[in-house]
């Protein structure tokens, strides 16, 4: 059973760049996966950031980018906020129809 | 642009069945997939499965398939996933959300809470 593997959680300062990772339990992440990244917050329904690896969804400022860092997805937040802040999550497509979220990185911007 | 509305919150019995529902508009829609994700009270995002409207086709996650159904009604945009044999770990939030093309969920609608409880 393949598990798409994330950081359970993180912390930066603000200001700061930090870097979230996207894989897999077996097997490198690539753009075939069409990696996506939503940013939740509590009680609010997940909002889109990036999608198909490296496209911003209407509205996301560009200090939140996508790519491939060796075998794994990756979101690089820089110049971090307070309203960063958030959980973020991963997910991949797998093929066949099938779509696997990670298990989440909660941010913490202090 | 668009929007996703889903029903109101649902208390059921363990045993029971639920069927939420998702408006659509602003778009066509059996232009697009529409996923179901789900998310348990402090959990992550779980994937149900996708419901193509343009035919009715359906890909459910392998855990939930035998006991989720998802259809769609396209004269009124609105797409339809029924849970059965409710247990009290099927209490979670659950959200529609249209594809953007790429196969994945890319507009949400607001989530559905069902709880789960005798």
């Amino acid at each position: 059973q393949t598990v798409v593997t994330q950081e359970p959680s993180f912390s930066v300062s603000p200001g700061g760049t930090v870097t979230l990772t996207c894989g897999l339990s077996s097997g490198s992440v690539s753009t075939s996966h069409y990696p996506g990244w939503y940013q939740q917050t509590p009680g609010q329904a997940p909002r889109t950031l990036i999608y198909s690896t490296k496209t911003r969804s209407s509205g996301v400022p560009d200090r939140f980018s996508g790519t491939i860092l060796g075998n794994k997805a990756a979101l690089t937040i820089t110049g971090a906020q307070a309203d960063d802040q958030s959980d973020y999550y991963c997910v991949l497509y797998m093929g066949r129809g099938i779509v696997l979220f990670g298990g989440g990185t909660r941010l913490t911007v202090l | 642009q668009v929007q996703l509305v889903q029903s109101g919150a649902e208390v059921k019995k363990p045993g029971a069945s639920v069927k939420v529902s998702c408006k659509a508009s602003g778009y066509t829609f059996t232009g697009y997939y529409m996923h179901w994700v789900r998310q348990a009270p402090g959990q992550g995002l779980e994937w149900v499965g996708w419901i193509n409207p343009n035919g009715g086709a359906t890909n459910y996650a392998q855990k939930f398939q035998g006991w989720v159904t998802m259809t769609r009604d396209t004269s009124i945009s609105t797409a339809y996933m029924e849970l059965s044999s409710l247990k009290s770990d099927d209490t979670a939030v659950y959200y529609c959300a249209r594809d953007l093309g790429n196969n994945l969920p890319g507009y949400w609608g607001q989530g559905t809470l069902v709880t789960v409880s005798s």
